[in-house]
């Protein structure tokens, strides 16, 4: 059973350019969370996804920034017209549908994104 | 004030030593995470605890609810124990809407 696949693992993108990232949840689990951690910076919760909907975007910068989770295929965090500030690891983490709160969660090894 | 703190920031120790993370926290909250991250920079998901104690090997976990605190112990600390842990907290938003500590950067030298 394969974990959380996250790709690319790194990215550079040059100013003004968008960044894919693609989080693939664990076999069976269809929430999926998008992380980003800043450098010497903490981890910031950013959008909490289910199949076809977003459930929480609180933690989502409101311009340039979008996730999706559809019905096939893997999550995207889309970030458009990148600016250096967007440099970080965004992490994904997926758990069971169980709908309990504080399912343990698995997360993915991070996408690496550099803005020059 | 952070709503999640984790102390020490950072720590070295000695193989074989006996180690404790703490974390508090401000909110009220349903479950707490420990964590760990590796030097490469991957995620690992240790202990989630909503009370008492859980143990998994080497490593265990223990929240006060009342306290709000919790500590993560390691025994017989090894080299490979050579990570930063961290510790999150699911306050009053969704699940995955974790509040996380800074980490505590922790070193085991042999």
């Amino acid at each position: 059973n394969a974990g959380v696949m996250q790709n690319p693992r790194h990215l550079v993108r040059r100013r003004g350019q968008e960044a894919r990232l693609r989080c693939s949840p664990m076999k069976g689990h269809s929430h999926v969370y998008w992380y980003r951690q800043l450098p010497e910076e903490g981890l910031k919760f950013m959008v909490y996804l289910q199949k076809e909907n977003i459930i929480d975007e609180s933690g989502m910068p409101k311009e340039r920034f979008s996730a999706e989770f559809p019905k096939e295929g893997p999550s995207i965090l889309r970030i458009q017209q990148v600016v250096r500030g967007d440099s970080a690891a965004y992490f994904c983490a997926s758990s069971p549908g169980a709908g309990r709160p504080g399912n343990t969660i698995y997360f993915g090894e991070g996408s690496w994104l550099t803005v020059v | 004030k952070n709503e999640v703190e984790q102390s020490p920031q950072n720590l070295t120790a000695q193989e074989g030593e006996f180690i404790t993370i703490n974390c508090s926290y401000s909110v009220g909250i349903s479950a707490l995470h420990w964590l760990q991250q590796h030097p490469g920079g991957g995620i690992v998901s240790l202990f989630m605890l909503s009370s008492g104690k859980k143990k998994h090997g080497r490593l265990i976990a223990t929240i006060n609810i009342q306290e709000k605190h919790s500590s993560l112990h390691i025994t017989a600390s090894h080299p490979r124990d050579s990570a930063v842990y961290i510790c999150a907290v699911i306050g009053g938003g969704s699940q995955g809407n974790l509040i996380f500590g800074k980490g505590t950067k922790l070193s085991v030298k042999p």
